[in-house]
């Protein structure tokens, strides 16, 4: 199936550092979200986008919804250790269909 | 309830037996998903549902799967005949009606060992 280029696939970092993770389509989306799985969990939501260009906010997280419209960055500023999980991004193409298209996800470690 | 039920958390099932999934959406939500997520990671979009009505069943293998959303009862996923390859994590999820706006709730999935 049909899915967003993610990257980077894993990052171990240290507590306290601050991470970027990216995801690119060959397609334009009309919303970007992002969202966090945690083991044996479903995704969480952290933050979604809807218009090119928008940069939004929730507490360390950071993202941002690219000008082509294919692309999205999330930024985790100063990171804890709770922060560990895989990140995802999904698009939403604009029409009707509402079904998510999903990248692979970023597993992210942090060392206390 | 503000959260997606999902029933049972585990199932196991011997190859070529039957397999029943539940999910109970968000009260007042219209859309459901499911979603299978592979050894990979990677969310396959199975089929959604805009109350009881199919929206968009592009994603299912229609030879073994079904799904249904009654009024007044959990929807539901159905494998018939399981394979070994349908060993996944099957999650729900449920939106408003103005779809992605307030993003999609998902549940905690339904882990399905086909053995």
């Amino acid at each position: 199936g049909q899915q967003l280029n993610q990257s980077p696939q894993s990052m171990f970092i240290q507590e306290g550092e601050d991470v970027s993770m990216n995801c690119t389509s060959s397609s334009i989306f009309n919303t970007w979200l992002w969202y966090k799985q945690d083991p044996g969990e479903g995704p969480v939501l952290l933050i979604a986008l809807y218009k090119a260009g928008e940069l939004t906010s929730n507490g360390r997280l950071t993202a941002q919804f690219g000008i082509t419209r294919k692309d999205s960055f999330l930024n985790i500023s100063a990171s804890i250790p709770s922060d560990v999980g895989i990140y995802f991004c999904a698009g939403q193409y604009a029409g009707n269909n509402r079904k998510l298209i999903w990248g692979l996800g970023t597993s992210l470690a942090v060392n206390p | 309830g503000e959260e997606v039920a999902q029933t049972p958390k585990h199932l196991v099932r011997g190859e070529g037996q039957k397999a029943k999934l539940y999910c109970a959406p968000i009260k007042g939500h219209s859309y459901v998903f499911w979603y299978q997520q592979v050894l990979k990671n990677e969310f396959k979009f199975l089929i959604s549902f805009q109350n009881e009505n199919v929206f968009d069943e592009t994603g299912m293998p229609k030879e073994r799967f079904s799904a249904k959303c009654l009024p007044n009862s959990p929807c539901s996923l159905e494998i018939q005949a399981t394979k070994l390859e349908d060993s996944a994590v099957y999650f729900c999820a449920s939106s408003q009606s103005q779809g992605a706006r307030y993003g999609y709730t998902f549940g905690s999935g339904t882990r399905l060992t086909v053995v």
